[in-house]
Protein backbone atom coordinates (compact mmCIF):
# COMPACT_ATOMS: atom_id res chain seq x y z
CA UNK A 1 0.00 0.00 0.00
CA UNK A 2 1.43 3.40 -1.48
CA UNK A 3 1.00 6.47 1.67
CA UNK A 4 1.25 9.99 0.38
CA UNK A 5 2.43 12.61 2.73
CA UNK A 6 1.65 15.55 1.97
CA UNK A 7 3.23 18.81 3.13
CA UNK A 8 3.16 21.55 4.97
CA UNK A 9 0.44 21.02 6.56
CA UNK A 10 -0.74 24.38 6.73
CA UNK A 11 0.66 27.04 4.56
CA UNK A 12 0.70 30.48 4.99
CA UNK A 13 0.84 33.02 1.67
CA UNK A 14 -0.75 36.46 0.37
CA UNK A 15 -2.77 36.71 -2.31
CA UNK A 16 -0.72 36.99 -5.73
CA UNK A 17 1.91 34.85 -4.19
CA UNK A 18 3.25 31.65 -5.60
CA UNK A 19 2.35 28.59 -4.04
CA UNK A 20 3.80 25.10 -4.02
CA UNK A 21 2.81 22.41 -2.36
CA UNK A 22 4.18 18.69 -1.82
CA UNK A 23 2.69 15.32 -1.98
CA UNK A 24 5.47 12.31 -1.67
CA UNK A 25 4.46 8.48 -1.77
CA UNK A 26 5.94 5.93 -0.10
CA UNK A 27 6.95 3.97 -3.14
CA UNK A 28 6.96 5.08 -6.86
CA UNK A 29 3.20 6.04 -8.33
CA UNK A 30 3.03 3.84 -11.42
CA UNK A 31 2.45 5.64 -14.69
CA UNK A 32 2.00 8.41 -12.52
CA UNK A 33 -1.39 8.15 -11.86
CA UNK A 34 -1.95 11.08 -9.15
CA UNK A 35 -4.33 13.81 -8.83
CA UNK A 36 -4.97 16.81 -7.01
CA UNK A 37 -8.01 18.13 -5.76
CA UNK A 38 -9.05 21.46 -4.01
CA UNK A 39 -12.20 21.32 -1.54
CA UNK A 40 -13.17 24.12 0.47
CA UNK A 41 -15.86 23.93 3.82
CA UNK A 42 -18.65 22.88 3.24
CA UNK A 43 -18.27 21.53 -0.20
CA UNK A 44 -17.12 18.81 -2.34
CA UNK A 45 -13.54 17.87 -3.65
CA UNK A 46 -13.23 19.37 -6.77
CA UNK A 47 -10.55 17.80 -9.49
CA UNK A 48 -7.45 19.95 -10.01
CA UNK A 49 -5.14 17.89 -11.78
CA UNK A 50 -5.00 14.29 -12.88
CA UNK A 51 -2.09 11.93 -14.52
CA UNK A 52 0.51 14.47 -12.46
CA UNK A 53 0.20 17.41 -14.91
CA UNK A 54 -3.24 17.66 -17.13
CA UNK A 55 -5.53 20.13 -16.02
CA UNK A 56 -9.09 18.79 -15.50
CA UNK A 57 -11.50 20.60 -17.45
CA UNK A 58 -12.47 24.62 -16.61
CA UNK A 59 -9.55 24.71 -14.25
CA UNK A 60 -7.75 27.53 -14.39
CA UNK A 61 -3.91 28.02 -15.94
CA UNK A 62 -2.27 29.22 -12.68
CA UNK A 63 -2.68 25.99 -11.27
CA UNK A 64 0.11 22.84 -12.77
CA UNK A 65 1.17 19.84 -11.91
CA UNK A 66 4.57 18.17 -11.76
CA UNK A 67 6.70 15.51 -10.79
CA UNK A 68 7.13 11.74 -11.14
CA UNK A 69 8.48 8.89 -9.10
CA UNK A 70 7.68 9.50 -5.75
CA UNK A 71 7.66 13.47 -5.76
CA UNK A 72 5.02 16.09 -7.12
CA UNK A 73 4.11 19.58 -6.61
CA UNK A 74 0.95 21.26 -7.16
CA UNK A 75 2.13 25.37 -7.96
CA UNK A 76 -0.36 27.93 -7.97
CA UNK A 77 1.50 30.45 -9.90
CA UNK A 78 -0.49 33.69 -8.72
CA UNK A 79 -2.71 32.67 -5.55
CA UNK A 80 -6.58 35.23 -6.06
CA UNK A 81 -8.49 35.18 -3.00
CA UNK A 82 -10.62 31.94 -3.85
CA UNK A 83 -7.68 29.88 -3.92
CA UNK A 84 -7.22 29.53 -0.13
CA UNK A 85 -8.70 26.32 0.52
CA UNK A 86 -7.60 22.40 1.52
CA UNK A 87 -5.89 20.59 -1.02
CA UNK A 88 -5.38 16.77 -1.41
CA UNK A 89 -3.51 14.37 -3.43
CA UNK A 90 -4.69 11.51 -4.81
CA UNK A 91 -3.32 7.87 -6.67
CA UNK A 92 -4.50 4.94 -7.96
CA UNK A 93 -2.11 1.71 -6.71
CA UNK A 94 -2.60 -1.77 -7.57
CA UNK A 95 -1.35 -4.82 -5.60
CA UNK A 96 -4.09 -3.77 -3.96
CA UNK A 97 -6.21 -2.15 -6.44
CA UNK A 98 -7.33 0.82 -4.87
CA UNK A 99 -7.31 4.62 -4.49
CA UNK A 100 -5.48 6.78 -1.36
CA UNK A 101 -5.74 10.17 -0.59
CA UNK A 102 -2.98 12.48 1.24
CA UNK A 103 -3.99 13.85 4.40
CA UNK A 104 -4.40 17.49 3.10
CA UNK A 105 -2.32 20.83 2.89
CA UNK A 106 -4.38 24.03 3.97
CA UNK A 107 -3.35 27.18 2.26
CA UNK A 108 -4.28 29.73 4.52
CA UNK A 109 -4.47 33.89 3.77
CA UNK A 110 -1.57 35.43 5.85
CA UNK B 1 -23.42 18.30 -16.93
CA UNK B 2 -23.15 15.26 -15.30
CA UNK B 3 -25.18 15.96 -11.61
CA UNK B 4 -24.91 13.48 -9.12
CA UNK B 5 -26.68 13.52 -5.52
CA UNK B 6 -26.76 11.24 -3.02
CA UNK B 7 -29.26 10.55 -0.77
CA UNK B 8 -30.20 8.14 2.57
CA UNK B 9 -31.05 8.33 5.90
CA UNK B 10 -28.78 10.92 8.31
CA UNK B 11 -28.69 8.31 11.27
CA UNK B 12 -27.79 4.68 11.67
CA UNK B 13 -27.48 2.94 14.52
CA UNK B 14 -24.51 0.53 15.49
CA UNK B 15 -24.36 -2.90 14.30
CA UNK B 16 -26.64 -1.65 11.45
CA UNK B 17 -26.45 -1.13 7.82
CA UNK B 18 -25.85 2.36 6.11
CA UNK B 19 -28.06 2.30 2.68
CA UNK B 20 -26.93 5.33 0.35
CA UNK B 21 -28.34 6.03 -3.19
CA UNK B 22 -26.52 8.19 -5.85
CA UNK B 23 -28.54 9.58 -8.59
CA UNK B 24 -26.77 10.30 -11.46
CA UNK B 25 -28.11 13.02 -14.21
CA UNK B 26 -26.24 11.72 -17.56
CA UNK B 27 -26.35 8.97 -20.20
CA UNK B 28 -23.33 9.29 -20.84
CA UNK B 29 -22.31 7.27 -17.53
CA UNK B 30 -22.94 3.62 -19.34
CA UNK B 31 -19.70 4.80 -21.12
CA UNK B 32 -16.88 1.57 -20.09
CA UNK B 33 -14.60 4.99 -19.70
CA UNK B 34 -16.29 5.93 -16.47
CA UNK B 35 -17.23 4.06 -13.29
CA UNK B 36 -19.21 5.73 -10.01
CA UNK B 37 -17.56 5.44 -6.64
CA UNK B 38 -18.36 5.77 -2.87
CA UNK B 39 -15.32 7.92 -1.25
CA UNK B 40 -16.02 9.56 2.25
CA UNK B 41 -14.38 12.10 4.70
CA UNK B 42 -14.13 11.35 8.62
CA UNK B 43 -12.47 13.02 11.40
CA UNK B 44 -10.14 10.08 11.78
CA UNK B 45 -9.53 8.61 8.65
CA UNK B 46 -9.76 11.96 6.32
CA UNK B 47 -10.90 11.23 2.65
CA UNK B 48 -11.38 7.19 1.89
CA UNK B 49 -12.75 6.03 -0.85
CA UNK B 50 -14.93 3.06 -0.14
CA UNK B 51 -15.54 1.74 -3.48
CA UNK B 52 -16.61 1.59 -7.27
CA UNK B 53 -18.96 -0.07 -9.64
CA UNK B 54 -19.60 -0.20 -13.62
CA UNK B 55 -22.24 0.20 -15.29
CA UNK B 56 -22.15 -3.22 -16.21
CA UNK B 57 -22.04 -4.18 -12.94
CA UNK B 58 -18.46 -4.87 -12.50
CA UNK B 59 -17.18 -3.92 -8.74
CA UNK B 60 -14.24 -2.81 -6.91
CA UNK B 61 -14.31 -2.49 -2.69
CA UNK B 62 -11.58 -1.35 -0.67
CA UNK B 63 -10.10 -3.87 0.77
CA UNK B 64 -9.31 -2.42 4.22
CA UNK B 65 -13.19 -2.64 4.82
CA UNK B 66 -12.77 -6.29 4.85
CA UNK B 67 -15.93 -6.75 2.92
CA UNK B 68 -18.52 -5.13 4.58
CA UNK B 69 -18.98 -2.89 1.07
CA UNK B 70 -21.47 -4.50 -1.02
CA UNK B 71 -22.77 -2.00 -3.83
CA UNK B 72 -25.11 -2.37 -7.35
CA UNK B 73 -26.28 0.04 -10.24
CA UNK B 74 -29.89 0.15 -11.09
CA UNK B 75 -29.82 1.03 -14.54
CA UNK B 76 -33.52 1.58 -15.21
CA UNK B 77 -33.38 4.29 -12.91
CA UNK B 78 -29.80 5.75 -12.93
CA UNK B 79 -29.05 5.16 -9.86
CA UNK B 80 -26.10 3.40 -7.95
CA UNK B 81 -26.07 2.56 -4.52
CA UNK B 82 -23.86 1.74 -1.81
CA UNK B 83 -24.52 -0.45 2.06
CA UNK B 84 -22.12 -0.73 4.61
CA UNK B 85 -22.54 -3.33 7.30
CA UNK B 86 -21.80 -3.36 10.82
CA UNK B 87 -21.55 -0.36 11.25
CA UNK B 88 -19.41 1.60 14.32
CA UNK B 89 -19.39 5.12 14.79
CA UNK B 90 -16.01 5.35 13.19
CA UNK B 91 -18.20 4.90 9.90
CA UNK B 92 -19.78 8.71 11.04
CA UNK B 93 -18.97 11.21 8.35
CA UNK B 94 -20.13 12.74 4.90
CA UNK B 95 -20.22 10.23 2.43
CA UNK B 96 -19.60 11.42 -1.89
CA UNK B 97 -20.35 9.42 -4.91
CA UNK B 98 -18.10 10.62 -7.67
CA UNK B 99 -17.96 9.61 -11.03
CA UNK B 100 -14.59 8.25 -11.89
CA UNK B 101 -12.21 8.74 -14.90
CA UNK B 102 -8.56 8.55 -16.01
CA UNK B 103 -8.36 6.86 -12.69
CA UNK B 104 -9.48 10.42 -10.39
CA UNK B 105 -13.00 11.69 -9.67
CA UNK B 106 -14.06 14.40 -12.34
CA UNK B 107 -17.59 14.92 -10.76
CA UNK B 108 -18.70 15.12 -7.40
CA UNK B 109 -22.17 14.66 -4.99
CA UNK B 110 -22.91 17.70 -2.38
CA UNK B 111 -22.13 15.05 0.36
CA UNK B 112 -24.54 13.57 2.94
CA UNK B 113 -23.91 13.36 6.67
CA UNK B 114 -24.08 10.39 8.17
CA UNK B 115 -24.40 10.00 11.66
CA UNK B 116 -23.85 6.38 13.85
CA UNK B 117 -25.31 6.78 16.69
Amino acid sequence: EIVLTQSPGTLSLSPGERATLSCRASQSVINNFLAWYQQKPGQAPRLLIYGASSRATGIPDRFSGSGSGTDFILTISRLEPEDFAVYYCQHYGTSPNYYTFGQGTKLEIK
Amino acid sequence: QVQLQESGPGLVKPSETLSLTCTVSTASISSHIYNLNWIRQTPGKGLEWLGYVYYSGSALDNPSLKGRVTMSFDTSKSQFSLKLSSVTTADTGVYYCARGQNLAFDYWGQGILVTVS
